[in-house]
C-alpha cells in the first residue's frame, strides 16, 4: 500500500529554472492539497484541489502552477524557481467524507540556488 | 476562517516527566481538530483527532486530548514522556464539513531530557 508518493526527494534548482514535483496517491482520495514547511512557519497551504478538474489556491500560491487531470495525481510546477521557494514541501490527501484526516508524503526538499 | 495557535514553539521535558502542548483553535462553526507528530526528515503522521463523539480523545504512543469549547483549547498531553517522543507536534483544523483543507499550526518542537 504505497499511500502518497513524492517524487523526488531531494531537488537542487538553479534560480530562474522551472520543474515539477511529482505526487501520486492510490487511495482513490478526492482532496489532494500542496503545503510548503518552513522552520518556524508550520505548513502553509499552497494549492489543492477538491476532485480532478477543480483547484484553488491556499494561502501561498504566487509562484506555483497545478492541474488536476486525475483523481491520483496531483503535481505542483514551479514556473521560475527563486531562492525564497527554498523549502520542504509536502503532498497530503484525504476522502471527501466527513472529519477524516489527511496522509502526507515523505516530501520532496528543494534547494535554489 | 479557521486557524489553531500553538502556544510554545519548544517544549523540553525530562523522561518521564508530563508531556502538554498547547494548542487554541479559532473558528465560527464547529471545528474538526487534528494533532500530528513529525519526526526528523519524516512525514506527518496522525496522532489523534477530534470526532465530536467524545471530548477526550486518545491516540497512538499514549497520547491524548481534550477538546474545551469554553476555552477553544485541544492541548495534547502524556503523562510520561520517552525518548523516542522527541518530534516536533502540529495542530490542525478543519471546517466542519470537511470541505476544506486543514490548516496548521506553527508547530511544537519537544524536546526530551534524559
Amino acid at each position: 500500500n504505497a499511500g502518497v508518493t513524492q517524487t523526488p526527494k531531494f531537488q537542487v534548482l538553479k534560480t530562474g529554472q522551472s520543474m515539477t514535483l511529482q505526487c501520486a496517491q492510490d487511495m482513490n482520495h478526492e482532496y489532494m492539497s500542496w503545503y510548503r514547511q518552513d522552520p518556524g512557519m508550520g505548513l502553509r497551504l499552497i494549492h489543492y484541489s477538491v476532485g480532478a478538474g477543480i483547484t484553488d489556491q491556499g494561502e501561498v500560491p504566487n509562484g506555483y502552477n497545478v492541474s488536476r487531470s486525475t483523481t491520483e495525481d496531483f503535481p505542483l510546477r514551479l514556473l521560475s524557481a527563486a531562492p525564497s521557494q527554498t523549502s520542504v514541501y509536502f503532498c497530503a490527501s484525504r476522502t471527501a467524507t466527513l472529519n477524516t484526516e489527511a496522509f502526507f508524503g515523505q516530501g520532496t526538499r528543494l534547494t535554489v540556488v | 476562517a479557521q486557524s489553531v495557535t500553538q502556544l510554545g514553539s519548544h517544549v523540553s521535558v525530562s523522561e518521564g516527566a508530563l508531556v502538554l502542548l498547547r494548542c487554541n483553535y479559532s473558528s465560527s462553526v464547529p471545528p474538526y481538530l487534528f494533532w500530528y507528530v513529525q519526526y526528523p526528515n519524516q512525514g506527518l503522521q496522525l496522532l489523534l483527532k477530534y470526532t465530536s463523539a467524545a471530548t477526550l480523545v486518545k491516540g497512538i504512543n499514549g497520547f491524548e486530548a481534550e477538546f474545551k469549547k469554553s476555552e477553544t483549547s485541544f492541548h495534547l498531553t502524556k503523562p510520561s514522556a520517552h525518548m523516542s517522543d522527541a518530534a516536533e507536534y502540529f495542530c490542525a483544523v478543519t471546517r466542519s464539513g470537511g470541505n476544506t483543507p486543514l490548516v496548521f499550526g506553527k508547530g511544537t518542537r519537544l524536546s526530551v531530557i534524559a
